[in-house]
C-alpha cells in the first residue's frame, strides 16, 4: 500500500525539542520530495517547507515562521524523513502532515495521517 | 512570496446546485503549478486538481479547474452530499508553496 506515516507527536513545553518521523512505503521514497504541512486547530493549511532527493542534493526550503529552528532530513534506506524542531513555540501546535510530490511539476499527492505536536507549559 | 487569497470565506449551497470558488495570487503563477485541495473534518487533504485544471486520479467529472495568471477557479457541478467541506488552492511554482485560506463550503 502506497502511504506515509507520521509518528513522534507529543506535549512539549515552550523552548523545547521534538523529532517527527515520516515512513514511506509502497513507493520509489528516494525518489521524491518530502514536503512538511501543518494545520492548527480550526484553521487553514501552512507549508513548513520540504527536502527534496539526492540527486537534487537533499536541498531544503524552510517557511519563515520556522526558519532556523526547525531541520529537514531524511533517511532514504529506511524510507524515513525526519522534522527536527527546535525552540519550539507556542503556535507551533499543530497536526503536522508528511506529504509526497514525485517531481518539479507535480503535486502534491499524497499525504500521512498527521501527528499533533502540542506545545504548552 | 505568492500569497493566495480564496473567496468567499464560507459558501452556503443546496446539493444539486454548482459551486464557484476563487483563489487569486498576489504575483502570477503558472498554470501548470496551481493545485485545489478538499479536506472533510478529522481528514486529511485530498488532491483534486492539479496544474489549474487536471483531474487527478479517481476525482469525479463534476470538478472542475480553470484560470490563469492570477486568477484560478474551481468549479463543483450538481453539489452532491459529500462534496461539502474545505477546500484549498495552493500555488507550488516557487518557495515558499503558499495555501490559500480556504473555502467552507456548507450545507443551506
Amino acid at each position: 500500500e502506497v502511504q506515509l506515516v507520521e509518528s513522534g507527536g507529543d506535549l512539549v513545553q515552550p523552548g523545547g525539542s521534538l523529532k517527527l518521523s515520516c515512513a514511506a512505503s509502497g513507493f520509489t521514497f528516494s525518489g521524491s520530495t518530502i514536503h512538511w504541512v501543518r494545520q492548527a486547530s480550526g484553521k487553514g493549511l501552512e507549508w513548513v517547507g520540504r527536502i527534496r532527493s539526492k540527486i537534487n542534493s537533499y536541498a531544503t526550503a524552510y517557511a519563515a515562521s520556522v526558519k532556523g529552528r526547525f531541520t529537514f532530513s531524511r533517511d532514504d534506506s529506511e524510507n524515513t524523513t525526519y522534522l527536527q524542531m527546535n525552540s519550539l513555540k507556542t503556535e507551533d501546535t499543530a497536526v503536522y502532515y508528511c506529504t509526497r510530490r514525485q517531481a518539479s511539476f507535480r503535486p502534491i499527492d499524497l499525504w500521512g495521517q498527521g501527528t499533533l505536536v502540542t506545545v504548552s507549559s | 512570496e505568492t500569497v493566495l487569497t480564496q473567496s468567499p470565506g464560507t459558501l452556503s449551497l443546496s446539493p444539486g446546485e454548482r459551486a464557484t470558488l476563487s483563489c487569486r495570487a498576489s504575483q502570477s503563477v503558472s498554470s501548470t503549478y496551481l493545485a485545489w485541495f478538499q479536506q472533510k473534518p478529522g481528514q486529511a487533504p485530498r488532491l483534486l486538481i492539479y496544474g489549474a485544471s487536471s483531474r487527478a486520479a479517481g476525482i469525479p467529472d463534476r470538478f472542475s479547474g480553470s484560470g490563469s495568471g492570477t486568477d484560478f477557479t474551481l468549479t463543483i457541478d450538481r453539489l452532491e452530499p459529500e462534496d461539502f467541506a474545505v477546500y484549498y488552492c495552493q500555488q507550488y511554482e516557487t518557495s515558499p508553496e503558499m495555501f490559500g485560506q480556504g473555502t467552507k463550503l456548507e450545507i443551506k
